[in-house]
């Protein structure tokens, strides 16, 4: 069964700096990872789907990376923004013995003005 | 776009009684959809994959009783807490692939219900 960890479970930065959040996988048969944003008391939005074939994907301030071999996928956030703050939460489709999407615990981040 | 609505956003209701939660994709059609639940703290666990036409495929631990899945056409599926008691307070988030889709095309997700039961 795929297991998703997110570390750190919390941070907290100043505004401006850039950051990094960590995203581990335990099989690496997957289709595609996800990444999302959670707004307390919200719903989740996307941010970026980088499918099992690519290397990394980019939106704006924002570039996530997949290393499946590894199992490891990063989302960078370049000078960041109080509006960034949120839970942030990596998504895993396997493609293995789980064919389902299993979510990692989350990234809860705080931006400080 | 692919774009998941659900309705209500925010329920609030007694205990005991039953609560319809709808997901409807707006522009495209789903032969499949996905009802998660997310306790406090906790990441979404999937509790079960609904398939258009045929019944719910409940996860390990999660009463079907319980939470009853109707998925009547392509672009519409409901969960029904039923009985519903403060320990069913959550949120609840569905997703949907695409008909026809392929394995490797991602689950389009909708923005939650935040479920409070007194």
């Amino acid at each position: 069964k795929q297991e998703v960890t997110q570390i750190p479970a919390a941070l907290s930065v100043p505004e401006g700096e850039n950051l990094v959040l960590n995203c581990s996988f335990t099989d690496s048969a997957i289709y595609n990872l996800q990444w999302f944003r959670q707004d307390p008391g919200k719903g989740l939005t996307s941010l970026l789907l980088i499918q099992s074939s690519q290397r990394e994907q980019t939106s704006g301030r924002l570039n996530a990376s997949l290393d499946k071999s590894s199992g490891r996928s990063t989302l960078y956030i370049a000078a960041s923004q109080p509006g960034d703050s949120a839970t942030y939460l990596c998504a895993v489709d396997s493609s293995g013995g789980y064919q389902k999407v299993t979510f990692g615990t989350g990234t809860k981040l705080q931006v400080i003005p | 776009g692919a774009v998941v609505s659900q309705h209500p956003s925010r329920v609030i209701c007694k205990s005991g009684t039953s609560v319809k939660i709808e997901c409807r994709s707006l522009d495209f059609q789903a032969t499949t959809m996905f009802w998660y639940r997310q306790f406090p703290k906790k990441s979404l666990m999937l509790m079960a994959t609904s398939n258009e036409g045929s019944k719910a495929t409940y996860e390990q631990g999660v009463e079907k009783d319980k939470f009853l899945i109707n998925h009547a056409s392509l672009t519409l599926s409901t969960l029904t807490v039923t009985s519903a008691h403060p320990e069913d307070s959550s949120f609840y988030i569905c997703s949907a692939k695409k008909h026809l889709a392929g394995p490797t095309d991602t689950q389009y997700f909708g923005p939650g219900t935040r479920l409070t039961v007194l």
